[in-house]
């Protein structure tokens, strides 16, 4: 079964920390793009960074971009996000997600995990 | 960056119904479109690409149409499980963003 697992999430105070893991398992990790994704309460999906098969590309939202680093491990089958600085802006439900393979499909999603909450307040 | 603008908001339709949702983009985005459903406490699930191209194993009673600015998504016949929250995203150029979303309730 193709899935995706995060972890990480919890209570942060503004200016903090957290990194953010994804587990994926069922199909071959270090063949596609990755992305992670965050929602907040009553909102549409953010796109925030997708990271390239190898990991020599990576691209960032301009409101997280030197703030988040996105990375990945093909030997563990793992897509992480490190998240510094902190915001009550950040707070979210935050999802790694497959890009689809189909070229006509673009840069969508088309697998995600379940998600995993970050809360950012003191 | 490109905005995308849902409507209605909401929609209150019976089992049976044939609904349509509506996505504008603030710019032409070609068909670099896709549609996702999503359902409380669940992630989104991909429905819909290249504005009319059905993700594989996604029910005949979905269908996408428009270009440039202008997009709809339709469900030709509402069932139970379609009531959820539907989003559209464009995947024309950085950064990928979607809609506010269109809960599909029911009536």
């Amino acid at each position: 079964e193709v899935q995706l697992v995060e972890s990480g999430g919890g209570l942060v105070q503004p200016g903090g920390s957290l990194r953010l893991c994804c587990a994926a398992s069922g199909f071959t990790f270090s063949n596609y793009w990755m992305s992670w994704v965050r929602q907040a309460p009553g909102k549409g999906p953010e796109w925030l960074a997708n990271i390239k098969q190898d990991g020599s590309a990576k691209y960032y939202l301009n409101s997280v971009k030197g703030r988040f680093t996105i990375s990945r491990d093909n030997a563990e089958n793992s897509l992480y996000l490190q998240m510094n600085s902190l915001r009550a802006e950040d707070a979210a439900v935050y999802y790694c997600a497959r890009n689809s393979e189909i070229a006509a499909a673009g840069n969508t999603f088309d697998i995600w995990g379940q998600g995993t909450m970050v809360t950012v307040s003191s | 960056d490109i905005q995308m603008t849902q409507s209605p908001s909401t929609l209150s339709a019976s089992v049976g119904d044939r609904v349509t949702i509506t996505c504008r983009a603030s710019q032409s985005i070609s068909t670099w479109l896709a549609w996702y459903q999503q359902k409380p406490g669940k992630a989104p699930k991909f429905l819909i690409y290249k504005a009319s191209s059905l993700e594989s194993g996604v029910p005949s009673r979905f269908s996408g149409s428009g270009s440039g600015t202008e997009f709809t998504l339709t469900i030709s016949s509402l069932q139970p499980d379609d009531f959820a929250t539907y989003y559209c995203q464009q995947c024309n150029s950085n950064p990928w963003t979607f809609g506010q979303g269109t809960k599909v309730e029911i009536k």
